[in-house]
């Protein structure tokens, strides 16, 4: 099975900050990942695909990056809004799959 | 507009059962793969099953397998999870969530429905 890990854990910025969260796979998924944001008490909402590719209605302020085993999630001129924990999602063997720990973002 | 509307869920002694139904409308609900996401409290998204649009194929996580059966009704546009022997650690809120089609992912969710297995 594939495992994913997320760093940080957890992270704290300012409104406008730029915020990097990193995904790893346990082997090469390629470029089969996604995205998502949580809100408290919300579903899921689908953010990126195929690694770098923003699902519609998403800002551009989102972007993401990676290939292999390495995935990078960047939210650039974070804004209040963007509160919420982020996870990865392997995406290899769709529908099966599996999902990073998380990360939480909080503005400052 | 696309909606997932899951219901059936409840408080259920260890060793109960249940049956969470999810309404699709809005979209072609045979053309697409389902799937069914958990979280347990305070923690992250955990994979539970997946079906294929026709209903033949299903997957499920190890955690489940044996114990938790997915299908489907194209007539009724409808996604089920039967949920059997349930532990105390099966407690969580469960998503259920079309997969994009176009891409390897999930593109809509419902807001999920909430199972508490105590005693």
């Amino acid at each position: 099975d594939i495992q994913m890990t997320q760093s940080p854990s957890s992270v704290s910025a300012s409104v406008g900050d730029r915020v990097t969260i990193t995904c790893r796979a346990s082997q090469d998924i390629s470029s089969w990942l996604a995205w998502y944001q949580q809100k408290p008490g919300k579903a899921p909402k689908f953010l990126i695909h195929v690694a770098s590719n923003l699902q519609s209605g998403v800002p551009s302020r989102f972007s993401g990056s990676g290939s292999g085993t390495d995935f990078t999630l960047t939210i650039s001129n974070l804004q209040p809004e963007d509160f919420g924990t982020y996870y990865c999602q392997e995406a290899n063997s769709f529908p099966l799959f599996t999902f990073g720990p998380g990360t939480k973002v909080d503005v400052k | 507009e696309v909606q997932l509307l899951e219901s059936g869920g409840n408080l259920v002694q260890p060793g109960g059962s249940l049956r969470l139904s999810c309404a699709a409308s809005g979209f072609t609900f045979s053309s697409y793969a389902m799937s069914w996401v958990r979280q347990a409290p305070g923690k992250g998204l955990e994979w539970v099953s997946s079906i294929s649009p026709s209903g033949e194929t299903t997957y499920y996580a190890d955690s489940v397998k044996g114990r938790f059966t997915i299908s489907r009704d194209n007539s009724k546009n409808t996604l089920y999870l039967q949920v059997n022997s349930l532990r105390v650690d099966d407690t969580a809120v469960f998503f259920c969530a079309k997969a994009s089609g176009t891409y390897r992912g999930n593109d809509y969710w419902g807001q999920g429905t909430l199972v508490t297995v105590s005693a």
